[in-house]
């Protein structure tokens, strides 16, 4: 089946820690993109990425690092340096930078143990 | 910079009656697509509807329907027939039709339930 797969449902993060967030999609889309949504509202852009080996910060890049290595794979990392991790992690794709609808995967919940 | 807008933070509706969400955006562009996403409880966002800002024609998909008013910038979603399963969030969203690396900008939604 094509889609977009996103790995663990749930994830646990110990203080002090760096875990990585799996994304991948089979429907050779361009672009790909992180959100973070907190409780009660609305998605924040973390990173995006059009092309292979280039990626940009979105509105909340602070304390998360991403690679675009392959055109299937988007991961992010969520690093020690952001204070806050606890959300709900939702990975997008398009099929032509700008201009194309969004598909989600399902989606990553981070809690901080 | 864009905003999105949902000033109902919860809506209800009985099954198979008419429910219309409010959005409302604010942009100085004259190009970009405003989206309707469904976040039911496993949330996934699932897209609804979609309407390109040059075109005057509302966009339809089934019994989801769209009111677009450019002038007042404002984009409300029609649910006809109301079902059980359309029970869930409901997020607005806006896309610039320029470069901006396709980001969404969501409202923060309107959390639709479904009496029997």
């Amino acid at each position: 089946d094509g889609g977009i797969t996103q790995s663990p449902k749930y994830l646990f993060r110990k203080e002090g820690q760096n875990v990585t967030l799996s994304c991948e999609q089979n429907l050779n889309h361009d672009a790909m993109y992180w959100y973070r949504q907190d409780p009660g509202q609305g998605l924040r852009l973390i990173y995006y990425s059009q092309i292979v080996n280039d990626f940009q910060k979105g509105d909340i890049a602070e304390g998360y690092s991403v690679s675009r290595e392959k055109k299937e794979s988007f991961p992010l990392t969520v690093t020690s340096a952001q204070k806050n991790p606890t959300a709900f992690y939702l990975c997008a794709s398009s099929l032509k930078r700008g201009r194309e609808t969004q598909y989600f995967g399902p989606g990553t919940r981070l809690l901080v143990l | 910079a864009q905003t999105v807008t949902q000033s109902q933070p919860e809506m209800s509706v009985q099954e198979a009656e008419t429910v219309t969400l409010s959005c409302t955006y604010d942009t100085s562009e004259s190009d970009y697509y405003l989206f309707w996403y469904k976040q039911p409880p496993s949330r996934q966002m699932i897209l609804v509807i979609r309407q390109e800002a040059y075109k005057q024609q509302n966009a339809t998909e089934n019994r989801f329907s769209v009111n677009f008013q450019k002038a007042a910038k404002s984009f409300s979603l029609k649910i006809s027939d109301s079902q059980l399963g359309d029970a869930a969030m409901y997020f607005c969203a806006y896309r610039s039709a320029y470069n901006q690396g396709g980001k969404l900008i969501f409202g923060q939604g309107t959390e639709l339930s479904v009496k029997p």
